[in-house]
């Protein structure tokens, strides 16, 4: 099984600037990553996939980057509405084993 | 429009069994990927299974022979027939359009299971 680690746990940050995210593999998953926001008593969006491409309706200010093991979710000039619940999730392996990271929260600083 | 709207959740207990129904409008079940995802109260996403386009299935080792996707495709509709459920299988399951591979792209709302006794 894939295994991803997503870091840090909780991030604070203030409104306006910006938040790093990240997702480590344990091996090599290529460009075949994906990110997903979650609010709290909502089900998942679709932000990122194959690691860097927006997702239908996504504004620019979210951005992904990275393959192979390590990979970056970025948003830039933080807005209210991005404060949630941030995971990675592995769709490499064949046959299918989709592996998603323990999350990251983002928190208002 | 896509939507997704998963029906079936409630207390049961452990060893019974139940079976989830998500209803699809605005695309077709049988020419996507379809999958279930599962969250446990406070935690973190769990996949649980997909069915191809071609009707091939796959499982999570933690349900592989207690839990059976599958698709009716008159009804357009998907379902996960739950078996010898646990304690630990307590989550809410989301339906998942998946048009390629592993991404997710359009969620249900997610209907909430509890197994306890």
């Amino acid at each position: 099984e894939i295994v991803m680690t997503q870091s840090p746990a909780t991030l604070s940050v203030s409104p306006g600037e910006r938040a790093t995210l990240s997702c480590r593999a344990s091996q090599s998953v290529g460009s075949n990553l994906a990110w997903y926001q979650q609010k709290p008593g909502q089900a998942p969006r679709l932000l990122i996939y194959g690691a860097s491409t927006r997702a239908t309706g996504i504004p620019a200010r979210f951005s992904g980057s990275g393959s192979g093991t390590e990979f970056t979710l970025s948003i830039s000039s933080l807005q209210s509405e991005d404060f949630a619940a941030y995971y990675c999730q592995q769709y490499n392996n064949w046959p299918p084993e989709y592996t998603f990271g323990q999350g990251t929260k983002l928190e208002i600083k | 429009e896509v939507q997704l709207v998963e029906t079936g959740g409630g207390l049961i207990q452990p060893g019974g069994s139940l079976r989830l129904s998500c209803a699809a409008s605005g695309f077709t079940v049988s020419s996507n990927y379809m999958s279930w995802v599962r969250q446990a109260p406070g935690k973190g996403l769990e996949w649980v299974s997909v069915i191809h386009s071609g009707g091939r299935t796959y499982y999570a080792d933690s349900v592989k022979g207690r839990f059976t996707i599958s698709r009716d495709n008159s009804k357009n509709t998907l379902y996960l027939q739950m078996n010898s459920l646990r304690v630990e299988d307590t989550a809410v399951y989301y339906c998942v359009r998946a048009p390629s591979s592993g991404i997710f792209d359009y969620w249900g709302q997610g209907t909430l299971v509890t197994v306890s006794s």
